[in-house]
Formats: structure tokens, C-alpha cells, sequence
């Protein structure tokens, strides 16, 4: 298995709703990553974990909160958040030493908040 | 990361070679140079990475200056598929904590 797999692909959701984002992969990666993608933009960081640790917080609202249960999991939980929040969320794997190696993205949950 | 500059945009014509340069002039000894691209509506896609000499792999080539103060991607041969954005990007050998820069968008005319 060499995917990451986000779901769900698509997300409407209200100011007052909370809901999670789903990320998992099966490849060994020991290293997790959020980035938000605004249309026309390139994505931007937002978490990185390294062994189920969160290690990298790119100052990032408290209405977004990561959650890594297990080297092949990880989650992205939603709450009060805005409509400029709407963009494309990436979850990313790969080997801690990243250097060595790319990463892995999976194709995204668009999210839209109303 | 170390900054790298890349132009906005690029155009070629399909089953013609693509060179797209990259500027990376503070470069440091330990980074990696990563080129990933995005295809529409699909999240990135990594694509090569070397560090001094040139690399080639099933997708692309990757040709390294010697002062290793810029690099391009070669397509060989472009398709209408080669369509994306493409992202040049410094890599520490020991941080995980990859940026984007902006990228450039590649249109490929039939």
C-alpha cells in the first residue's frame, strides 16, 4: 500500500458544528503532516507529528486541534471555525529523516464552511 | 527551509522536453533539493530529489549546478498530463518541516 487516505473528500459544515478530518497510511511512515491549501496558492504547514508526537505547530488557531492515535492515523478535529477557514485540507506521510526521502500526500478533504 | 525562486508560469508543446529552473542561491551543505508538483484538484506529487549530482528516475531528471546554486527539472518528452504546478523546495537533511514555495504552473499545448 503506497497511499495516504483522506476522508471524507468533502465537507460542508457551520460555524457552530464540529467535525473531523481522517487521515491514514500504511506505509511505515513514522512522520504526519497538516498542511491548508487556498485556492491558486501553494499549501501551507499547519502540523507535523514525528512518532506519534506532535513536534511542529505553525501557530495554528486552537478551532483546529490534531490528533495522532497511532503511527498510521492521524486527525484533524474542527470546531467553531470561520468561513476564510474553507480551503483544501493535505494530510502528508513519510520517513522521519526527510531529507533522505519525499513525502506522500493524500488528495485532500475540500472543506467549506457556511 | 532555504528559499528557492521558480517562475510564475511556463508554457510548452506536448512531446517536447520541459526545463524548469530553479533558483536556490543560500543554499546550505545539508539540503536536499525536492521537486514535487500538483496536479488539478489532486494533492502534491513527489516527483525527484538529489543533492550534488544529477538524478534520474521514470518521471523526470533533475540537473544540479556544480555550485549547486540552482537546478531544473527535465521532462523529457511532455504530455498533456505534465499539466501542474511545480515546486521546487530546499529540504534539511534532518527537519521535517517542508514549506512551499509558489511554484510554477506549467501549461503544455497539444
Amino acid at each position: 500500500d503506497t497511499e495516504v487516505t483522506q476522508t471524507p473528500k468533502h465537507l460542508v459544515m457551520g460555524m457552530t458544528n464540529k467535525k473531523s478530518l481522517k487521515c491514514e497510511q500504511h506505509m511505515g511512515h513514522r512522520a504526519m503532516y497538516w498542511y491548508k491549501q487556498k485556492a491558486k496558492k501553494p499549501p501551507e504547514l499547519m502540523f507535523v507529528y514525528s512518532y506519534e508526537k506532535l513536534s511542529i505547530n505553525e501557530s495554528v488557531p486552537s478551532r483546529f486541534s490534531p490528533e495522532c492515535p497511532n503511527s498510521s492515523l492521524l486527525n484533524l478535529h474542527l470546531h467553531a471555525l470561520q468561513p476564510e477557514d474553507s480551503a483544501l485540507y493535505l494530510c502528508a506521510s513519510s520517513l522521519p529523516t526527510t531529507g533522505f526521502h519525499g513525502y506522500t500526500f493524500g488528495s485532500g478533504t475540500r472543506l467549506t464552511v457556511v | 527551509d532555504a528559499k528557492t525562486t521558480q517562475p510564475n508560469s511556463m508554457e510548452s508543446n506536448e512531446e517536447e522536453p520541459v526545463h524548469l529552473p530553479c533558483n536556490h542561491s543560500t543554499i546550505s551543505g545539508t539540503d536536499y533539493i525536492h521537486w514535487y508538483r500538483q496536479l488539478p484538484s489532486q494533492g502534491p506529487e513527489y516527483v525527484i530529489h538529489g543533492l550534488t549530482s544529477n538524478v534520474n528516475n521514470r518521471m523526470a531528471s533533475l540537473a544540479i549546478a556544480e555550485d549547486r546554486k540552482s537546478s531544473t527539472l527535465i521532462l523529457h518528452r511532455a504530455t498533456l498530463r505534465d499539466a501542474a504546478v511545480y515546486y521546487c523546495i530546499l529540504r534539511d537533511r534532518w527537519n521535517n518541516d517542508m514549506r512551499f514555495g509558489a511554484g510554477t504552473r506549467l501549461t503544455v499545448k497539444p
